[in-house]
């Protein structure tokens, strides 16, 4: 099976401006989970999305946001960028349900913000 | 949100020793894993546990699933030189959609 997948994998923006991120899980896999990820704070949960519905999310402000499509690629949306959020954003899919919860993480989408 | 409490936060090592790391809890799980991420790529999965107890190997590494449900540790034995990362832990608390993850632990290498 094909692993986790984000585009893109680099991104260079200005603050003020927004920027989409995708990521498709891999297939069968229907909860997909965000993350950002900075040299100080470590992995910080964003939100999940299972079966297309935001089903958990982390503390961060409305500015982020996502979506699941009925095919289980998701995107997430981060509005107004501030420089603060230059990061590694992750994605990970897992199949919940199966009795051994497993996640697997994509290559992550590194955000530059000037 | 609870996180777990992994350790050490770094370790430098000379290549060929053996490693040992932890991660504990003040709740139970019954889920943990294990990842490895190398730089500027995303973490990838070493060992998966799901049952006090067990004790699991993928290659020179050993996990083990600890018997109270609120610990795990990972062992690396002859540390080679990619090997070096930051090493995460990972749990699920029954009944939880969440998993929680430890603040990893960042391991060098001496050649």
């Amino acid at each position: 099976k094909a692993g986790v997948t984000q585009t893109p994998r680099y991104l260079i923006k200005t603050r003020g401006q927004q920027v989409t991120l995708s990521c498709s899980p891999i297939s069968g896999h229907r909860s997909v989970s965000w993350y950002q990820q900075t040299p100080g704070q470590g992995l910080q949960f964003l939100f999940e999305y299972f079966s297309e519905t935001q089903r958990n999310k982390g503390n961060f402000p409305g500015r982020f946001s996502g979506r699941q499509f009925s095919n289980s690629r998701s995107e997430m949306n981060v509005s107004t960028l501030e420089l603060g959020d230059s990061a590694l954003y992750l994605c990970a899919s897992r199949s919940p349900g199966t009795g051994k919860e497993t996640q697997y993480f994509g290559p992550g989408t590194r955000l530059l913000v000037l | 949100g609870q996180q777990l409490n992994q350790s050490p936060q770094s370790m430098f090592i000379q290549e060929g020793e053996d490693v040992s790391m932890n991660c504990t809890s003040s709740s139970i799980f019954n889920t943990w894993l294990w990842y490895k991420q190398d730089p500027g790529e995303g973490p990838v999965l070493l060992i998966a546990l799901y049952k006090a107890g067990e004790l699991t190997s993928n290659g020179r590494l050993t996990a083990q699933f600890g018997i109270t449900r609120k610990d795990s540790f990972l062992n690396i034995s002859a540390s080679i030189p990619s090997d070096v990362g930051i090493y995460f832990c990972a749990g699920l608390e029954p009944g939880a959609q969440k998993l929680v993850f430890g603040q990893g632990t960042r391991l060098t290498i001496n050649p």
